[in-house]
């Protein structure tokens, strides 16, 4: 069965760290990829996605995800976080084959200002 | 274009009662789909409507069952609720036909089974 898999449930950090959370997938086929980010007492809101192309992909504010095809990774990284930066990430993986997204169980970040 | 709405944002509901949700997509989306939140089991999708045709569906018991009307909103229901079914629903709507694409969230439903 296909997984998605976050290394970490819960981070904290200092404001200007830099932040890689780890998204592992289990499926042998062709994905697309997202990473959707909930602010406190706000939706799900998209981050970033990759469908195809170049393997490194540029979200909002500031983020970036990286798929390594050969480690079935798409990790999230930024290079300096903020205070606002303090939400919970999803990793979501949308097998091709069978259309469905199944989501990571999250990572809860608090950043400290 | 507004977002997703969900009502009713806040539900109390008993054991073994029935409970029906509400999702009005954003406008001239067409599919709409739902998914259970729980801090132990994080998103766990339910299912997908696409034009008032269910396209998936997950691993959930055929207690939970929806519907989409002609509008594209689309209706959950959840029929003798279970302790374990206290969680917040989100309901996410999509422009494409493909599920794979950008999905926009609702504020969701928290429902608290007692």
């Amino acid at each position: 069965a296909q997984s998605v898999s976050q290394h970490n449930h819960h981070v904290i950090l200092s404001e200007a760290a830099s932040l890689e959370l780890g998204c592992n997938y289990s499926y042998g086929g062709t994905v697309n990829l997202f990473w959707y980010v909930q602010y406190p007492g706000q939706h799900l809101q998209l981050l970033l996605k990759y469908f195809s192309g170049d393997p490194l992909v540029k979200g909002i504010k500031g983020f970036e995800a990286e798929f390594i095809k050969s480690k079935f990774s798409f990790n999230l990284r930024k290079p300096s976080v903020q205070w606002s930066d303090t939400a919970e990430y999803f990793c979501a993986v949308n097998a091709l084959r069978d259309d469905k997204i199944i989501f990571g169980k999250g990572t809860r970040l608090h950043i400290l200002p | 274009k507004a977002g997703v709405t969900q009502t009713p944002r806040y539900l109390i509901k008993t054991r073994g009662q029935q409970v029906t949700l509400s999702c009005s997509p954003i406008s001239g989306h067409r599919s709409v789909s739902w998914y259970q939140q729980t801090p132990g089991q994080g998103l766990q999708f339910l299912f997908e409507y696409f034009s008032e045709t269910q396209r998936n569906k997950g691993n959930f018991p055929g207690r939970f069952s929806g519907r989409q009307f002609s509008n594209s909103r689309s209706e959950m229901n959840v029929s003798t609720l279970e302790l374990g079914d206290s969680a917040l629903y989100l309901c996410a709507s999509s422009d494409t036909t493909r599920m794979g694409d950008t999905q926009y969230f609702g504020p969701g439903t928290r429902l608290t089974v007692l």
